[in-house]
């Protein structure tokens, strides 16, 4: 069965330091692989994603995340990371149907 | 393109009473899901619709929870005689492929809490 895990609950960065967020799947064919961000209270908003082509992907906000297949990883990084950047993190599989199949979330905290 | 919108936003009711959230996805798009979040989790899946049509039901949908969409537009998914542990954050998304996988745009989600 398709399953998302992300190991790292919560983080705490200093703002200005790089941020590596990481996300392993488990998935029999080509993954399809989502990050999203969720605000308090809020709905998701897509940072990227990955369905083909260059393992190395650019998103919103100066995120990126790099597929690796051969570790089943899809880890998200910014080199430098802002207080407003501070919210939960959730990566994603697509899976039959189109749903999605999602880790349980690593909560990001900025130290000033 | 005006977002996915979802109503209400919060609900508090009591146990055993019915609740109805509502939909509204963006404009066009042909399919709908909608996911469960509850503290600290990440969203599971419930339901989605192909325009009118539902395809596929979670196992997390028990029978006292039904889901309609029936103009192949907006989308309702009613709880009946709620449970304590049916207190959890309803996200609704939409997606504008009509099969395989594409990008889902989410509502800013109800949260429901029962007392």
């Amino acid at each position: 069965a398709q399953s998302v895990t992300q190991p790292d609950i919560h983080i705490t960065v200093s703002e200005g330091a790089s941020l590596e967020l990481r996300c392993n799947y488990s998935y029999g064919a080509t993954p399809y692989l989502f990050w999203y961000v969720q605000s308090p209270g809020q709905g998701l908003q897509l940072l990227l994603k990955y369905f083909s082509g260059d393992t190395l992907v650019q998103g919103i906000k100066g995120f990126e995340a790099e597929f690796k297949r051969s570790q089943s990883s899809f880890n998200l990084r910014k080199p430098s990371v802002h207080w407003s950047d501070a919210a939960e993190y959730f990566c994603a599989v697509g899976a039959k149907g189109g749903k999605l199949i999602f880790g349980q979330g690593t909560e990001l905290s900025v130290k000033p | 393109d005006t977002g996915v919108s979802q109503n209400p936003r919060h609900k508090i009711t009591k146990r055993g009473q019915n609740v109805t959230f509502r939909c509204d996805p963006i404009s066009e798009h042909n399919r709908l899901y909608w996911y469960r979040q509850t503290l600290g989790q990440g969203p599971e899946f419930l339901t989605y619709f192909q325009n009118e049509a539902q395809l596929e039901k979670s196992r997390l949908l028990s029978d006292r929870f039904s889901a309609e969409r029936p103009k192949g537009s907006f989308s309702t998914l009613e709880i009946q005689r709620t449970e304590q542990g049916d207190s959890a954050m309803y996200l609704c998304a939409s997606s504008p492929l009509a099969s395989g996988i594409e990008t889902q745009y989410f509502g800013p989600g109800t949260r429901l809490l029962v007392l």
